[in-house]
Order: C-alpha cells, then structure tokens, then sequence
C-alpha cells in the first residue's frame, strides 16, 4: 500500500480552528469508513483520537472531530489549545493491511 | 486498564537477528487483533504487521515481507515479531498496539541495526 498524503505542516492561534487532510485512493481511504488519527507529542507514544472516520474514543475532547469526503478524510481541531501542539498521523487500513499518512506537525501559534 | 509493554529491542549488526516482545495486561487478549508500527528517528509511523485474534491471520507490509515474523501466545498473553536478515532500514521504534486501528499504544522499544 502507499502512504497516504498528508500536508507536512499546519497552524493556527489558539481558540481557532484548524484542518489536517489526509488524501489516500478508493482502494483505501475512499473505500473503507476505516479512517483513524492519532496524536504524538515529542517522545511519546501515539494516542488514538478518532477511528472509523468520525468516532472518538472515551476521554477525547469533542473539541477533535473527524470526516471524509471521497478518497480524503479530515481532521479537526477547534478551540485550539496549547496542548494540542503535536504531530498528527492518519491512517487507513483495507484488506486487513495498514497504511499510515507521513505526517503533520501542527503548530499553535 | 490496557497496558501493553514492549520488549527485546538492542544493537544488533546488519543480517542479524532480533525478538521483539510485548506483554498485555488489563484486557482479554485473545478476543483482539494486534499490531506492531514502527517509527524510525525522527521519522514518521510505518505499520509494519498485524496478526488476527486466533493467529490464522498475519499480514506484513512487503518491505519486511520474508524477513519478519509476526506471531502470537495467547496463554501468556503475548505478542512477538521476529526480526531476521535485519538492515540498517529496519533502525526504529517498535510499538505494538491493540486492534487494527490501534486504540491502545505500548510505549515502544528501540531497534538499531548498526556494524
């Protein structure tokens, strides 16, 4: 499977909202409703915050909210806090077979 | 609470060999897929395997295809990837997770593969 595309780097102050894409093929992302995300701070490990596209796992701000429109699904995170500053992973997965996004850092201003 | 710890990461040279480990607690191991990602410094996440709840069921990314071994004990609660013909590519974090869409994370083990 090849990476799904991410853009490497996003931004916004805090109390904005902000999108991270994530655009992958109809054999993977367009074709399953198997879309998670996942939130890694600085020597951690990952955190999953949302799966199956649109679904947030118990203790994660409803502030994290996922989509997806054809082969592209979308993170985002409104209100913007501080602690939200981290790099943030898509992922898809078909066949049973994993794929992962490259990545994207998200800043808050 | 789910905890999963990794373990058997080290220096190895190139063309060997490595056992990586991860024991689970707080859950019914048995009922869960699992799954090993890596992450290479300062890289991005790669999955790399996972294995179905019974073991019937492993699937590898092609990169390590022939050369790793996913594989798993129920009765001790356990996941492993054996590691064989290792390059300096497969130098990485190695983090097992629960579930396909990997909802839980262990915190990870080092791999380097180094002369």
């Amino acid at each position: 499977q090849s990476a799904l595309t991410q853009p490497p780097s996003a931004s916004g102050s805090p109390g904005q909202s902000v999108t991270i894409s994530c655009t992958g093929t109809s054999s993977d992302v367009g074709g399953y409703n198997y879309v998670s995300w996942y939130q890694q701070h600085p020597g951690k490990a990952p955190k999953l915050m949302i799966y199956e596209v649109t679904k947030r796992p118990s203790g994660v701000p409803d502030r994290f909210s996922g989509s997806k429109s054809g082969n592209t699904a979308s993170l985002t995170v409104s209100g913007l806090q501080a602690e939200d500053e981290a790099d943030y992973y898509c992922s898809s997965y078909a066949d049973n077979k994993g794929v992962f996004g490259g990545g994207t850092k998200l800043t808050v201003l | 609470e789910v905890q999963l710890v990794e373990s058997g990461g080290d220096l190895v040279q190139p063309g060997g060999s490595l056992r990586l480990s991860c024991a689970a607690s707080g859950l019914t191991f048995s009922r869960y897929w699992m799954t090993w990602v890596r992450q290479a410094p300062g890289k991005g996440l790669e999955w790399v395997a996972n294995i179905k709840e019974d073991g019937s069921e492993k699937n590898y990314v092609d990169s390590v295809k022939g050369r790793f071994t996913i594989s798993r004990d129920n009765a001790k609660n356990s996941l492993y990837l054996q590691m064989n013909s290792l390059r300096a590519e497969d130098t990485a974090v190695y983090y097992c997770a629960r579930n396909r869409w990997m909802d839980y994370w262990g915190q990870g083990t080092l791999v380097t593969v180094s002369p």
